[in-house]
C-alpha cells in the first residue's frame, strides 16, 4: 500500500511569487489535512479536506487556499508569497475513523 | 484555548528507559496522538490513545489520563536511532488535530 506522496520536495520561490503543493493520500483516505512546520511554531493546523469540501480551516490569512479533488489528491496554493512563509509544507492523509494520521514526506519551500 | 504541553529537551542514556509527559487543554477531546519526527523527515505515527491506560506496542508505550488531560510515551531499552524530536497531539471536538512544539530527546551512548 502507497504511503502518503507530496511533490514537489524542494521549491524556492521569490516574495510575490505564488506556488502549489501537492499531497496524494493513502488510497481509501478521503481526508487531507495540511500544516505548515517551523522551528520556532512547531506545527501548526493550515486547513483540512474531506471529500472535496474543506471540514476545517486554521488561523492562516487567506493567501493559503486548498482544494481537493474527486481522487482524494489535494493542492494547498500560496499567493503573494513572504519571506515568512518559508517552511516545511506537510499534508496528513487520515482514515474515516479518524484513529490513524499519517504524514507526507514534506515539501520544504523557501522564499528569498 | 488550546494548550498543548510537552519538555523542550531531554537526554537519556542508550540501554536506558525514558518517559516524555504531555498536558493538554483543549476544547474538547476525541484522541491523542504520538508520533516520532527525525531532523529534516516528516513525522511517523507511532501510537494513537483514546482511552484511559497503557498501550504497549513493543518498545514504546502510550499512556493517557482523560481526567486528568495527561499523556506519556515510555520508551524502553534506548538506541541511538532514539534520538529524534517526539510530538504530542490532540484531536479536538472541532475535529482538527492540534500539535504540541515536540520535545527533542538526545541519546548519550
Amino acid at each position: 500500500k502507497a504511503g502518503v506522496t507530496q511533490t514537489p520536495r524542494y521549491l524556492i520561490k521569490t516574495r510575490g511569487q505564488q506556488v502549489t503543493l501537492s499531497c496524494s493520500p493513502i488510497s481509501g483516505h478521503r481526508s487531507v489535512s495540511w500544516y505548515q512546520q517551523t522551528p520556532g511554531q512547531g506545527l501548526q493546523f493550515l486547513f483540512e479536506y474531506f471529500s472535496e469540501t474543506q471540514r476545517n480551516k486554521g488561523n492562516f490569512p487567506g493567501r493559503f487556499s486548498g482544494r481537493q479533488f474527486s481522487n482524494s489528491r489535494s493542492e494547498m496554493n500560496v499567493s503573494t508569497l513572504e519571506l515568512g512563509d518559508s517552511a516545511l509544507y506537510l499534508c496528513a492523509s487520515r482514515n474515516d475513523r479518524g484513529t490513524e494520521a499519517f504524514f507526507g514526506q514534506g515539501t520544504r519551500l523557501t522564499v528569498v | 484555548g488550546q494548550n498543548i504541553d510537552q519538555p523542550t529537551e531531554m537526554t537519556a542514556t542508550e540501554g536506558a528507559i525514558v518517559q516524555i509527559n504531555c498536558t493538554y487543554q483543549t476544547s474538547g477531546f476525541n484522541g491523542l496522538f504520538w508520533y516520532q519526527q527525525h531532523a529534516g523527515e516528516a513525522p511517523t505515527f507511532l501510537s494513537y490513545n483514546v482511552l484511559d491506560g497503557l498501550e504497549e506496542k513493543g518498545r514504546f508505550s502510550s499512556f493517557l489520563s482523560r481526567s486528568k488531560g495527561y499523556s506519556y510515551l515510555l520508551l524502553k531499552e534506548l538506541q541511538m536511532k532514539d534520538s529524534a524530536s517526539y510530538l504530542c497531539a490532540v484531536w479536538n471536538r472541532d475535529d482538527k488535530i492540534i500539535f504540541g512544539k515536540g520535545t527533542r530527546l538526545h541519546i548519550l551512548p
